[in-house]
């Protein structure tokens, strides 16, 4: 069964600092993942995606995700965080094969200090 | 420019009550899920449906009921409302895994409270 990773439940950073979220999934072949932003009261915004190719994925915001095979982890990067980041972010392994049911993880709360 | 919609937004509503909560897509995707999410905490399958008449409970034990007779309109149904229902519930559709460009879609969400 796959299974989805978020060791931090909460991480704060300071406004402008870099920013690493941690996701580490498991799953018996190559995984479809997923990271997606909520802020409070709303749904979930997708923020960028890996299927194949390139391990380095691109994605809204200013946000990146580097997918390491060999290490089972899709973490979320942001070279400067603004205010306006503070929200949840979700971490998710698709599924297929069968079955199409996504596994989120159980979510990282980002805390920004001016 | 594909969407998802969820009504209402939110819904205080008293012990007893049936209540639907709608649920509609523009993108003409099969797969449709219902969540439930209490504030700040992780998302939990109640419901999901890989088409038009297939439905399936979650993971989550849920006494919603849902149905699925268009492929755009996957309304979530609580026959008697009760105060362990109070929660955030997340619609969300998609393609095969979620490989098209929006990945796995999700509406706005319905904040509901039963008092």
């Amino acid at each position: 069964a796959q299974s989805v990773t978020q060791p931090d439940i909460h991480i704060t950073v300071s406004e402008g600092a870099s920013l690493e979220l941690r996701c580490n999934y498991s799953y018996g072949a190559t995984p479809y993942l997923f990271w997606y932003v909520q802020s409070p009261g709303q749904g979930l915004q997708l923020l960028l995606k890996y299927f194949s190719g390139d391990t380095l994925v691109q994605g809204i915001k200013g946000f990146e995700a580097e997918f390491k095979r060999s290490q089972s982890s899709f973490n979320l990067r942001k070279p400067s965080v603004h205010w306006s980041d503070a929200a949840e972010y979700f971490c998710a392994v698709g599924g297929h094969g069968g079955s199409y049911i996504p596994t989120f993880g159980r979510g990282t709360s980002l805390i920004v200090h001016p | 420019e594909a969407d998802i919609y969820q009504t209402p937004r939110y819904l205080v509503i008293g012990t007893g009550k049936k209540i639907t909560l709608e649920c509609s897509q523009t993108m003409g995707h099969d797969k449709m899920y219902w969540y439930q999410q209490d504030p700040g905490m992780e998302l939990h399958l109640i419901h999901y449906s890989y088409g038009v008449n297939s439905t399936e409970k979650g993971d989550l034990s849920s006494e919603s009921t849902v149905s699925r007779i268009r492929t755009e309109h996957f309304p979530l149904t609580l026959e008697s409302a009760r105060p362990s229902h109070t929660s955030q519930y997340l619609c969300a559709s998609s393609d095969e895994a979620g490989r098209g460009s929006h990945g796995y879609t999700f509406g706005s969400g319905t904040r509901l409270t039963v008092v």
